[in-house]
Protein backbone atom coordinates (compact mmCIF):
# COMPACT_ATOMS: atom_id res chain seq x y z
CA UNK A 1 0.00 0.00 0.00
CA UNK A 2 0.57 3.88 -0.55
CA UNK A 3 2.65 5.18 2.79
CA UNK A 4 1.76 8.36 3.94
CA UNK A 5 4.43 10.35 5.60
CA UNK A 6 3.68 13.92 8.26
CA UNK A 7 2.44 16.58 5.96
CA UNK A 8 5.31 19.19 6.89
CA UNK A 9 4.17 22.71 7.10
CA UNK A 10 6.43 24.61 5.06
CA UNK A 11 6.55 28.62 4.91
CA UNK A 12 8.79 30.69 2.48
CA UNK A 13 9.61 34.39 3.19
CA UNK A 14 11.79 36.68 1.86
CA UNK A 15 15.41 37.52 3.20
CA UNK A 16 14.86 40.25 5.74
CA UNK A 17 11.27 40.40 6.43
CA UNK A 18 10.37 38.52 9.07
CA UNK A 19 8.33 35.11 9.69
CA UNK A 20 6.24 33.13 12.48
CA UNK A 21 5.87 29.42 12.71
CA UNK A 22 3.70 28.02 14.62
CA UNK A 23 3.13 25.29 16.85
CA UNK A 24 0.13 23.59 18.95
CA UNK A 25 1.13 21.64 22.37
CA UNK A 26 -0.99 18.70 22.99
CA UNK A 27 -0.30 18.24 27.01
CA UNK A 28 -1.93 20.79 29.43
CA UNK A 29 0.54 19.61 32.10
CA UNK A 30 3.64 20.89 30.08
CA UNK A 31 5.14 23.79 31.54
CA UNK A 32 7.88 23.88 29.88
CA UNK A 33 9.10 24.54 26.06
CA UNK A 34 11.31 24.98 23.91
CA UNK A 35 11.95 26.04 19.96
CA UNK A 36 14.83 23.67 17.95
CA UNK A 37 16.46 24.41 14.95
CA UNK A 38 17.28 21.54 12.66
CA UNK A 39 19.00 22.24 9.36
CA UNK A 40 19.91 19.44 6.61
CA UNK A 41 21.84 16.70 7.97
CA UNK A 42 22.35 17.68 11.19
CA UNK A 43 20.92 17.57 14.24
CA UNK A 44 18.18 20.02 16.15
CA UNK A 45 19.65 22.64 18.26
CA UNK A 46 17.94 24.64 20.59
CA UNK A 47 17.06 28.13 20.12
CA UNK A 48 14.78 29.24 22.74
CA UNK A 49 12.92 28.10 25.68
CA UNK A 50 10.06 29.97 27.89
CA UNK A 51 8.76 28.97 30.86
CA UNK A 52 4.56 28.33 31.15
CA UNK A 53 4.92 31.62 34.33
CA UNK A 54 6.10 33.70 31.04
CA UNK A 55 4.16 34.39 28.22
CA UNK A 56 6.97 36.65 26.07
CA UNK A 57 10.75 35.93 26.10
CA UNK A 58 13.06 37.27 23.32
CA UNK A 59 16.08 36.56 22.44
CA UNK A 60 18.42 37.60 19.59
CA UNK A 61 16.01 38.02 16.80
CA UNK A 62 13.82 35.19 17.71
CA UNK A 63 10.89 36.09 20.02
CA UNK A 64 8.88 32.71 21.71
CA UNK A 65 5.42 33.74 22.61
CA UNK A 66 3.44 31.17 24.93
CA UNK A 67 -0.43 31.33 24.66
CA UNK A 68 -1.62 28.62 27.75
CA UNK A 69 -5.58 29.43 27.11
CA UNK A 70 -5.29 27.59 23.68
CA UNK A 71 -2.19 26.10 24.25
CA UNK A 72 -0.31 27.33 21.18
CA UNK A 73 3.09 28.46 21.00
CA UNK A 74 4.97 31.10 18.38
CA UNK A 75 8.22 31.62 17.08
CA UNK A 76 9.01 35.04 15.72
CA UNK A 77 12.41 35.70 13.37
CA UNK A 78 12.95 39.13 12.75
CA UNK A 79 14.86 39.96 9.47
CA UNK A 80 15.24 36.73 8.40
CA UNK A 81 18.62 35.59 6.75
CA UNK A 82 19.66 32.41 4.48
CA UNK A 83 20.85 30.50 7.26
CA UNK A 84 17.41 30.38 8.54
CA UNK A 85 16.33 28.01 6.38
CA UNK A 86 15.79 24.70 8.34
CA UNK A 87 12.92 22.80 10.26
CA UNK A 88 11.73 23.78 13.11
CA UNK A 89 10.42 22.23 15.70
CA UNK A 90 8.73 23.10 18.84
CA UNK A 91 8.96 20.64 22.18
CA UNK A 92 7.22 20.15 25.03
CA UNK A 93 8.41 19.39 28.47
CA UNK A 94 6.68 18.32 32.17
CA UNK A 95 9.45 19.45 34.52
CA UNK A 96 8.81 15.74 36.67
CA UNK A 97 10.86 14.35 34.00
CA UNK A 98 13.72 14.82 31.46
CA UNK A 99 11.64 13.97 28.50
CA UNK A 100 10.66 16.20 25.37
CA UNK A 101 8.12 15.31 23.15
CA UNK A 102 8.48 17.67 19.97
CA UNK A 103 6.14 18.68 17.49
CA UNK A 104 6.30 17.96 14.13
CA UNK A 105 8.26 20.78 12.63
CA UNK A 106 7.87 23.45 9.97
CA UNK A 107 9.84 24.38 7.03
CA UNK A 108 11.06 27.30 7.06
CA UNK A 109 12.85 28.35 3.29
CA UNK A 110 14.49 32.21 2.94
CA UNK A 111 13.78 33.15 -0.42
CA UNK A 112 16.75 35.35 -1.43
CA UNK B 1 33.58 20.58 24.03
CA UNK B 2 33.52 18.15 20.89
CA UNK B 3 29.88 18.03 21.42
CA UNK B 4 27.86 14.73 21.59
CA UNK B 5 29.73 12.21 19.01
CA UNK B 6 27.92 9.37 17.05
CA UNK B 7 29.20 6.93 14.78
CA UNK B 8 28.94 5.66 12.25
CA UNK B 9 27.63 8.59 10.26
CA UNK B 10 26.23 6.63 7.57
CA UNK B 11 24.88 2.79 8.09
CA UNK B 12 24.24 0.71 5.10
CA UNK B 13 22.81 -2.80 5.99
CA UNK B 14 20.78 -5.54 4.73
CA UNK B 15 17.89 -7.12 6.52
CA UNK B 16 18.35 -9.43 8.64
CA UNK B 17 21.89 -8.28 9.96
CA UNK B 18 22.82 -7.07 13.30
CA UNK B 19 23.45 -2.84 13.50
CA UNK B 20 25.14 -1.35 16.30
CA UNK B 21 24.59 2.43 16.94
CA UNK B 22 27.16 4.33 18.94
CA UNK B 23 26.95 7.25 21.46
CA UNK B 24 29.58 9.38 23.26
CA UNK B 25 27.48 11.82 25.45
CA UNK B 26 28.84 15.70 26.21
CA UNK B 27 31.45 14.73 29.53
CA UNK B 28 29.55 15.65 32.53
CA UNK B 29 26.00 15.04 31.49
CA UNK B 30 23.97 13.04 33.34
CA UNK B 31 21.18 12.33 31.23
CA UNK B 32 21.44 10.37 27.41
CA UNK B 33 18.47 10.20 25.09
CA UNK B 34 18.01 8.24 22.05
CA UNK B 35 15.78 9.18 19.07
CA UNK B 36 14.37 8.06 15.86
CA UNK B 37 14.00 10.28 13.16
CA UNK B 38 11.49 9.54 10.12
CA UNK B 39 9.16 11.23 7.77
CA UNK B 40 6.34 8.96 9.17
CA UNK B 41 6.49 9.59 12.95
CA UNK B 42 8.66 12.68 13.20
CA UNK B 43 11.47 12.83 16.12
CA UNK B 44 10.34 10.17 18.74
CA UNK B 45 12.28 9.33 22.13
CA UNK B 46 13.13 5.41 22.45
CA UNK B 47 14.69 5.56 25.64
CA UNK B 48 16.66 7.25 27.80
CA UNK B 49 19.39 6.74 30.53
CA UNK B 50 20.34 8.82 33.91
CA UNK B 51 23.58 8.06 35.37
CA UNK B 52 23.75 5.00 33.22
CA UNK B 53 20.71 3.47 34.37
CA UNK B 54 17.81 3.12 31.55
CA UNK B 55 14.78 5.51 33.04
CA UNK B 56 12.15 4.87 30.31
CA UNK B 57 12.72 2.50 27.49
CA UNK B 58 8.71 3.15 26.88
CA UNK B 59 9.58 4.68 23.39
CA UNK B 60 11.45 1.61 22.28
CA UNK B 61 9.58 -0.15 19.42
CA UNK B 62 10.72 -4.12 19.68
CA UNK B 63 12.16 -6.40 21.41
CA UNK B 64 14.69 -6.06 18.29
CA UNK B 65 15.84 -2.51 19.99
CA UNK B 66 18.15 -2.68 22.92
CA UNK B 67 20.40 0.08 24.56
CA UNK B 68 23.50 0.05 26.78
CA UNK B 69 25.13 2.17 28.51
CA UNK B 70 28.00 0.71 30.22
CA UNK B 71 29.54 3.93 31.65
CA UNK B 72 29.20 7.51 31.36
CA UNK B 73 30.84 8.41 28.32
CA UNK B 74 29.55 5.20 25.84
CA UNK B 75 26.41 4.11 25.00
CA UNK B 76 25.28 1.90 22.09
CA UNK B 77 21.87 0.86 20.60
CA UNK B 78 21.53 -1.94 18.73
CA UNK B 79 18.95 -3.31 16.00
CA UNK B 80 18.98 -7.36 16.16
CA UNK B 81 18.01 -8.60 13.47
CA UNK B 82 17.36 -5.21 11.41
CA UNK B 83 14.50 -4.68 9.04
CA UNK B 84 14.00 -2.16 5.68
CA UNK B 85 10.94 -0.02 8.37
CA UNK B 86 14.06 0.30 10.66
CA UNK B 87 15.48 3.14 8.11
CA UNK B 88 16.25 6.35 9.66
CA UNK B 89 18.17 8.57 11.30
CA UNK B 90 18.81 8.08 14.96
CA UNK B 91 19.97 10.60 17.30
CA UNK B 92 21.84 10.67 20.37
CA UNK B 93 21.80 13.10 22.92
CA UNK B 94 22.97 14.75 26.49
CA UNK B 95 21.59 16.76 29.00
CA UNK B 96 22.72 18.01 32.64
CA UNK B 97 20.50 16.40 35.34
CA UNK B 98 17.63 19.35 36.01
CA UNK B 99 18.58 21.38 32.64
CA UNK B 100 16.00 19.88 29.82
CA UNK B 101 17.16 23.05 28.11
CA UNK B 102 20.93 21.73 27.91
CA UNK B 103 19.56 18.87 25.68
CA UNK B 104 22.71 18.93 22.74
CA UNK B 105 21.88 16.58 19.71
CA UNK B 106 25.07 14.36 17.92
CA UNK B 107 24.53 14.95 14.07
CA UNK B 108 22.90 11.45 13.56
CA UNK B 109 23.61 8.13 12.35
CA UNK B 110 21.62 7.69 9.22
CA UNK B 111 20.58 4.02 8.50
CA UNK B 112 19.15 2.44 5.52
CA UNK B 113 18.12 -1.15 5.94
CA UNK B 114 17.66 -2.64 2.35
Amino acid sequence: GESVGLHLPTLSVQEGDNSIINCAYSNSASDYFIWYKQESGKGPQFIIDIRSNMDKRQGQRVTVLLNKTVKHLSLQIAATQPGDSAVYFCAENQRKDEKLTFGTGTRLTIIP
Amino acid sequence: DAGVIQSPRHEVTEMGQEVTLRCKPISGHDYLFWYRQTMMRGLELLIYFNNNVPIDDSGMPEDRFSAKMPNASFSTLKIQPSEPRDSAVYFCASSLAGMVETQYFGPGTRLLVL
